[in-house]
């Protein structure tokens, strides 16, 4: 069973200061999704990282992806407030089966929250 | 804006009753997939269906259902409700190739339902 791990689960940092989000999962998987979350609202797709070494940029976002190492990091740089959300690393599975389907496994979540 | 919408957005009933949430899937997407989210379980896929075919099936209990129409307007049905039951459900969609990966999930607003 595919397991998805994030951490830390709970960040609170000052404006202006960088600090990374990991996300480390248990089976072989080649694609993983980034995600965003503000309170009582839908997830907002961030970043789609499609192969092992990539790595994409949005403002002060930035994640890459390890498929080696199972490992996919999600950097802020100088976080402002409007950052402050949860944020959600998922891992795309395909069911092996001949009708194949696939599914996005969730990690835990990390709330951030940024601090004027 | 996702272009997934679902209604409704909040249910309030009790236990024992049945309910049914609708989605429909952006202009052009055939894969629609639930997910549950909850405190204690996080965030849990439940079902994927591709041009009216179940594809993939997750963690659905057997009081769940689900069903994509014709015109790719996708239901999933609750019965016999439980007070765990009570989270927030989410409907997503999806290019979908047929027997391999999709694009990025997009995700509807979502339904709040609550049992009492």
């Amino acid at each position: 069973e595919l397991k998805v791990e994030q951490n830390p689960l709970f960040l609170s940092m000052q404006e202006g200061k960088n600090y990374t989000i990991y996300c480390n999962y248990s089976t072989t998987s080649d694609r993983l999704y980034w995600y965003r979350q503000d309170p009582g609202k839908s997830l907002e797709s961030l970043f789609v990282l499609l192969s092992n070494g990539a790595v994409k940029q949005e403002g002060r976002l930035m994640a890459s992806l390890d498929t080696k190492a199972r490992l996919s990091t999600l950097h802020i740089t100088a976080a402002v407030h409007d950052l402050s959300a949860t944020y959600f690393c998922a891992v795309d599975t395909r069911f092996p089966n001949n009708n194949a389907g696939n599914m996005l496994t969730f990690g835990g979540g990390t709330r951030l929250m940024v601090k004027p | 804006d996702s272009g997934v919408t679902q209604t409704p957005k909040h249910l309030i009933t009790a236990t024992g009753q049945r309910v049914t949430l609708r989605c429909s899937p952006r202009s052009g997407d055939l894969s629609v997939y639930w997910y549950q989210q909850s405190l204690d379980q996080g965030l849990q896929f439940l079902i994927q269906y591709y041009n009216g075919e179940e594809r993939a099936k997750g963690n659905i209990l057997e009081r769940f259902s689900a069903q994509q129409f014709p015109d790719l307007h996708s239901e999933l049905n609750l019965s016999s409700l439980e007070l765990g039951d009570s989270a927030l459900y989410f409907c997503a969609s999806g290019p979908g190739l047929a027997g391999g990966y999709t694009d990025t999930q997009y995700f509807g607003p979502g339904t709040r339902l609550t049992v009492l």
